[in-house]
């Protein structure tokens, strides 16, 4: 497998645009979950899916923030305007049940909004 | 809902010395503690877990200890590495549909 699948890896964006994160679960899992990483928060989960609903939102910070997952191997993250304080690194992980391994992250995407 | 302090936010040791790592959390009905290693500029990985049946769990130079009673774990890492040195992150989960909840990270740098 070719574990979990981020694009892309690095976004730079002008405050206003939209941004789109992609991100393709292992094949199996049927946790989805959406994390972002900065230095004053660590990681923060956003929202996460079990079997393509979403199940908690309550980490997603603004309505500007926004997520799906049309399919059991595809979601997506927008933000929808970006702001200078959204940059960070986003990580998508999923996992197969809750409690019975580790969750597996991709690799990330850096986003930088100027 | 959960929650899981790490301590130290930073730590320094001299290569071939031993690491040692703190989390508490608060819920009680947590049973699964992962622990995840994070290289500069690369993705969180699983290094070690251990559930609330098991007090200790060793994988070579790294160990994981559980005290359910006091509410923390640790993990030892023996004869470090410079190859160690990266941010490592513990969790928490309570079984259920509750996802995992993470400590704030430890940065450790092994001095060679």
């Amino acid at each position: 497998d070719a574990g979990v699948i981020q694009s892309p890896r690095h976004e730079v964006t002008e405050m206003g645009q939209e941004v789109t994160l992609r991100c393709k679960p292992i094949s199996g899992h049927d946790y989805l979950f959406w994390y972002r990483q900065t230095m004053m928060r660590g990681l923060e989960l956003l929202i996460y899916f079990n079997n393509n609903v979403p199940i908690d939102d309550s980490g997603m910070p603004e309505d500007r923030f926004s997520a799906k997952m049309p399919n059991a191997s595809f979601s997506t993250l927008k933000i929808q305007p970006s702001e200078p304080r959204d940059s960070a690194v986003y990580f998508c992980a999923s996992s197969s049940g809750f409690s019975r391994h580790g969750y597996t992250f991709g690799s990330g995407t850096r986003l930088t909004v100027v | 809902g959960e929650n899981v302090e790490q301590h130290p936010s930073t730590l320094s040791v001299q290569e071939g010395d031993s690491a040692v790592i703190k989390c508490t959390y608060s819920d009680s009905a947590s049973n699964y503690f992962p622990w995840y290693k994070q290289e500069l500029g690369k993705r969180p990985q699983l290094i070690i877990d251990i559930r609330s049946n098991v007090g200790e769990k060793k994988d070579q130079r790294i160990a994981v200890t559980l005290n359910k009673t006091a509410k923390h774990f640790s993990l030892h890492i023996t004869e470090t590495q410079p190859e160690d040195s990266a941010v490592y992150f513990c969790a928490a989960l309570r079984s259920g549909n509750t996802p995992l909840v993470f400590g704030k990270g430890t940065r450790l740098s092994v001095i060679a």
